[in-house]
């Protein structure tokens, strides 16, 4: 079952600009990571956020985590053609594993 | 740094086939997962292993099976591939007690004719 839900599906910038993306979850959370996928290839870990986090930096990702909302966000600022991907949410559990839920993803177009 | 590998980039089989699928990583982790990659369903979690000779379904086990004799060796089985198994196939790892995030393979597309 799908837990975590992207939002926008696609979104287009300008070089330059900065990108936000969505992700929202129904069921409580370990913690929520962000994944990159350059096209045709394997997954990237960007940034890992806990539930009892609100707010985590990595060079130029900023995540927020809302668990009363149920909802993360990541933001990329200065956008670079680079950053061209599909960007992933997921999902791990309050259970023993480290299972993780994958949304749909969100495509991002960086126009040079 | 990690790495995990996947035997094929690309895969051709008939439908009827038996299909193996290898991924192997060098970091000794003991969880491994197998996943299946389709556009507008996202990721999807076909098995899992939490050390060798454990395995555990996922969400979509159905017409798969898996084999995890060594630590780093974690196989999928397509015991008689269909053309609805076409698909691109992702394998991860990640150690159990530390960070959560989840190290992947380059994937393998597969292809079911």
């Amino acid at each position: 079952s799908q837990q975590g839900e992207e939002d926008p599906q696609a979104l287009s910038i300008q070089e330059g600009e900065n990108a936000t993306m969505n992700c929202s979850y129904k069921t409580s959370i370990n913690n929520l990571q962000w994944y990159r996928q350059n096209s045709g290839r394997g997954l990237v870990h960007l940034i890992l956020i806990r539930s009892n986090e609100r707010e985590k930096h990595s060079g130029r990702l900023r995540v927020t985590l809302d668990t009363s909302k149920k909802s993360s966000s990541l933001l990329i600022t200065a956008s670079r053609a680079a950053d061209t991907a599909s960007y992933f949410c997921a999902t791990s559990g309050t259970g023993a594993n480290s299972k993780l839920t994958f949304g749909k993803g969100i495509t991002l177009s960086v126009r040079p | 740094d990690v790495k995990v590998t996947q035997s094929s980039r690309y895969l051709v089989k008939r439908t009827g086939e038996k299909v193996f699928l290898e991924c192997v990583q060098d970091m000794d982790h003991e969880n491994m997962f197998w996943y299946r990659q389709d556009p507008g369903l996202g990721l999807r979690l076909i098995y899992f292993s939490y050390d060798v000779k454990m395995k555990e379904k996922g969400d979509i086990p159905e017409g798969y099976s898996v084999s995890r004799e060594k630590k780093e060796r974690f196989s999928l089985i397509l015991e008689s591939a269909s053309t609805n198994q076409t698909s691109m196939y992702l394998c991860a790892s990640n150690h159990p007690l530390k960070s959560g995030e989840q190290y992947f393979g380059p994937g393998t597309r597969l292809t079911v004719t």
